[in-house]
């Protein structure tokens, strides 16, 4: 299994809405990564966990949070977003010691 | 810091043209190279790598040789497809602060007409 999986794939949201993104990856990834693209834009950095633990936070605000309940898992949860955080979120895991990070295919989301 | 400057699109071919894509870089010590393709509405897919000064990363007819030198790692095919139309992300990841850094270019769309 070589594959970052994200769900959902689309998601549309309120102003006042919570919700979550989901990523997981069965490749025995310690490294975990949440990226924002916008359009026509390569993607921006979000946070980095690292063995479960969150060891980057490039400045992002509040109203997005990130968890990683174990090993596999990355979440992104989200609350009272702005028309402006309509993007796509793409995850990506790497291997300890590798350099080279695997994408999931991503999730489109639309604040309303 | 690091950068990655890669040449401004969009970049339209017909079928069967050879295609080059440039990508320079600035870093400091030994980045890894990458080239990342981006079909429409889908994520990021790695396309070949490169680790070490004159390597050569190869997928798909695609190639790009780690050039120190000239601190470059341009994209080339031979003969491109209608499928080869995507956006082409050049990238490096290096150490910063404990962590695989990885900084991408701005992107080239390719547009490749029958």
């Amino acid at each position: 299994d070589t594959e970052v999986t994200q769900t959902p794939k689309h998601l549309v949201m309120g102003m006042t809405n919570k919700k979550s993104l989901k990523c997981e990856q069965h490749m025995g990834h310690r490294a975990m990564y949440w990226y924002k693209q916008k359009a026509k834009k390569p993607p921006e950095l979000m946070f980095v966990y690292s063995y479960e633990k969150l060891s980057i936070n490039e400045s992002v605000p509040s109203r997005f949070s990130p968890e990683c309940p174990n090993s596999s898992l990355l979440n992104l949860h989200l609350h009272a977003l702005q028309p402006e955080d309509s993007a796509l979120y793409l995850c990506a895991s790497r291997q300890t010691g590798d350099t080279e990070a695997f994408f999931g295919q991503g999730t489109r989301l639309t604040v309303v | 810091g690091n950068s990655v400057t890669q040449m401004e699109g969009p970049v339209t071919l017909s079928e069967e043209a050879f295609l080059t894509i440039n990508c320079t870089y600035t870093a400091t010590g030994y980045p890894s190279l990458f080239w990342y393709v981006q079909y429409p509405g889908e994520g990021l897919q790695l396309l070949l790598k490169a680790t070490k000064a004159d390597d050569k990363g190869s997928n798909k007819g695609f190639e790009a040789t780690y050039r120190k030198e000239t601190t470059s790692f341009h994209l080339e095919k031979g003969s491109v497809q209608v499928s080869d139309s995507a956006v082409y992300f050049c990238a490096l990841s290096a150490p910063s602060g404990g962590y695989q850094k990885v900084t991408f270019g701005t992107g080239t769309k390719l547009q490749v007409i029958p």
